[in-house]
C-alpha cells in the first residue's frame, strides 16, 4: 500500500524557516518524481513545486522560487521541502504527492501537516 | 497562468445525475484531471486526462470535454459524494487547480 507521511509543520515566525519531510513507503519511491502542494486555510489546492526521480530536476511556482527548496534522499525513501523566508501566505497545510511515471498529475496525495507563519 | 473556472458550489439529492464544470482560460488540450476532496482529508484523484477513471474508483463517476471546457458528471450521487471537487490542468506551466466546487447532498 502506497503511503505518503509529512512531518515537520508547525508555527514559525515571519522570515524564519522550517523543513517539511515525506516519508514513503510501499512502492519503489526513486522511480517516481514527486511534489509537494498546498492549501491555505478553507482556500483551494496550490502546487508549489515538483522533483524528478533522481533529483536533478526540480520546479517551483513563482512566488516561491529563490526562497523553497525541494529535495529528496532516496536511499531514505524521503522527500524533503526547505522553506526559508518564510511569510503570513505561505501558511497552509503542505500535501506531498506522487505524480505517475513521466506525467503531471498526482496519484497519491499524504494526510498534509499544516504550517501556520505568525508573529 | 492558466485559470480554471469552476462553479462555487451545488446541493442536490441522492439518485440525481450532476455535472460539475470547469473552464480553462487557454486550451488545455485533454491534460485535465479531477479530484475529490472530503471535509479534513487529502485529495484524492478520480479522473486523469479528462475522462479516464482512475483504478478503484466507482464507475458513477465520468468526466468530458477538450480545450477550454470540461465536465465531471455523478451519476447517480450518493450521500458519500459529499465533498469538494477540484479541476487540475497539466497543459500549461505552472500546473494550476481550479477553485473547488463543494457538493452538498440533501
Amino acid at each position: 500500500e502506497v503511503q505518503l507521511v509529512e512531518s515537520g509543520g508547525g508555527l514559525v515566525q515571519p522570515g524564519r524557516s522550517l523543513k517539511l519531510s515525506c516519508a514513503a513507503s510501499g512502492f519503489t519511491f526513486s522511480n517516481y518524481d514527486m511534489a509537494w502542494v498546498r492549501q491555505a486555510p478553507t482556500k483551494g489546492l496550490e502546487w508549489v513545486a515538483s522533483i524528478s526521480t533522481g533529483g536533478g530536476n526540480t520546479y517551483y511556482r513563482d512566488s516561491v522560487k529563490g526562497r523553497f527548496t525541494i529535495s529528496r534522499d532516496n536511499a531514505k525513501s524521503t522527500l524533503y521541502l526547505q522553506m526559508d523566508s518564510l511569510r503570513s501566505e505561505d501558511t497552509a497545510t503542505y500535501y506531498c504527492a506522487r505524480h505517475p511515471p513521466g506525467l503531471n498529475w498526482f496519484a497519491y496525495w499524504g494526510q498534509g501537516t499544516l504550517v501556520t507563519v505568525s508573529s | 497562468d492558466t485559470v480554471m473556472t469552476q462553479s462555487p458550489a451545488l446541493a442536490v439529492s441522492p439518485g440525481e445525475r450532476i455535472t460539475i464544470s470547469c473552464r480553462a482560460s487557454e486550451s488545455v488540450s485533454t491534460l485535465m484531471h479531477w479530484y475529490q476532496q472530503k471535509p479534513g482529508q487529502q485529495p484524492k484523484l478520480l479522473i486523469y486526462l479528462a475522462s479516464h477513471l482512475e483504478s478503484g474508483v466507482p464507475a458513477r463517476f465520468s468526466g468530458s470535454g477538450s480545450g477550454t471546457d470540461f465536465t465531471l458528471t455523478i451519476d447517480p450521487v450518493e450521500a458519500d459524494d459529499t465533498a469538494t471537487y477540484y479541476c487540475q490542468q497539466n497543459w500549461n506551466d505552472p500546473l494550476t487547480f481550479g477553485s473547488g466546487t463543494k457538493l452538498e447532498i440533501k
